[in-house]
């Protein structure tokens, strides 16, 4: 079965650091993988999505993120972090070959960003 | 730009209780999808939706709850009889290349 494994329940960088939130997953076939982030008391907004064509994504707000195959790693970047990107952020899958289906999420990591 | 909006933001029921939650997807989608995140868990897919019926369910989604589409544009999702496990932040999803997620609605059962 599919699943999705985010190391680290909670990243505190300061600002301007860069930030690094880490994403794992299982599958036998490469999945359609998306980063989402949760600010507090809103939906889950999509950041990026990895759909088999570039390795490297990049997203909104100046978040990236690379697929490694030899890793089965998604992790997200972004050089230098910004006090208005203190959220919860969730990798997600979906192993359809589509981007349709159901989503697998990780347990998800908070994001704080020190002055 | 379009979003998906659910109501209401917040629920209070007695266990025991009949609860809707209810959506309005975006306009053009056709996929339609709940999932749940109760506190300090994973967020779960609950069911997807197309074409007026069920394409998938978790074993999350038993007798319980069931799902409709009554006006071709709200997609609701009720829960028969409450449990306390039940409480939980429920999202509402549509899907056009990517899944827009709602706001959600935050059920607490007592």
């Amino acid at each position: 079965a599919q699943s999705v494994t985010q190391l680290g329940s909670h990243v505190s960088v300061s600002e301007g650091a860069l930030v690094l939130l880490r994403c794992n997953y299982s599958s036998s076939v490469p999945p359609y993988l998306f980063w989402y982030v949760q600010y507090p008391n809103q939906g889950l907004q999509l950041l990026l999505k990895y759909t088999s064509a570039a390795t490297l994504v990049k997203g909104i707000n100046g978040f990236e993120a690379e697929f490694k195959k030899s890793e089965t790693s998604f992790h997200l970047t972004k050089p230098s972090a910004h006090m208005s990107d203190a959220a919860e952020y969730f990798c997600a899958a979906n192993a359809g070959g589509t981007s349709y289906g159901k989503l697998t999420f990780g347990q998800g990591t908070i994001l704080t960003v020190h002055p | 730009e379009p979003e998906v909006t659910q109501t209401p933001s917040h629920q209070v029921t007695q266990m025991g209780q009949e609860v809707i939650l209810r959506c309005v997807p975006i306009s053009n989608h056709l996929y339609f999808y709940w999932y749940r995140q109760i506190l300090g868990q994973k967020v779960e897919f609950l069911v997807s939706f197309y074409n007026n019926e069920i394409s998938e369910k978790s074993e999350i989604f038993d007798d319980q709850f069931s799902v409709e589409r009554p006006d071709g544009s709200n997609f609701t999702l009720k829960i028969r009889s409450t449990k306390l496990e039940d409480s939980a932040m429920y999202f509402c999803a549509s899907h056009q290349e990517t899944q827009y997620f709602g706001p959600g609605t935050r059920l607490l059962v007592l």
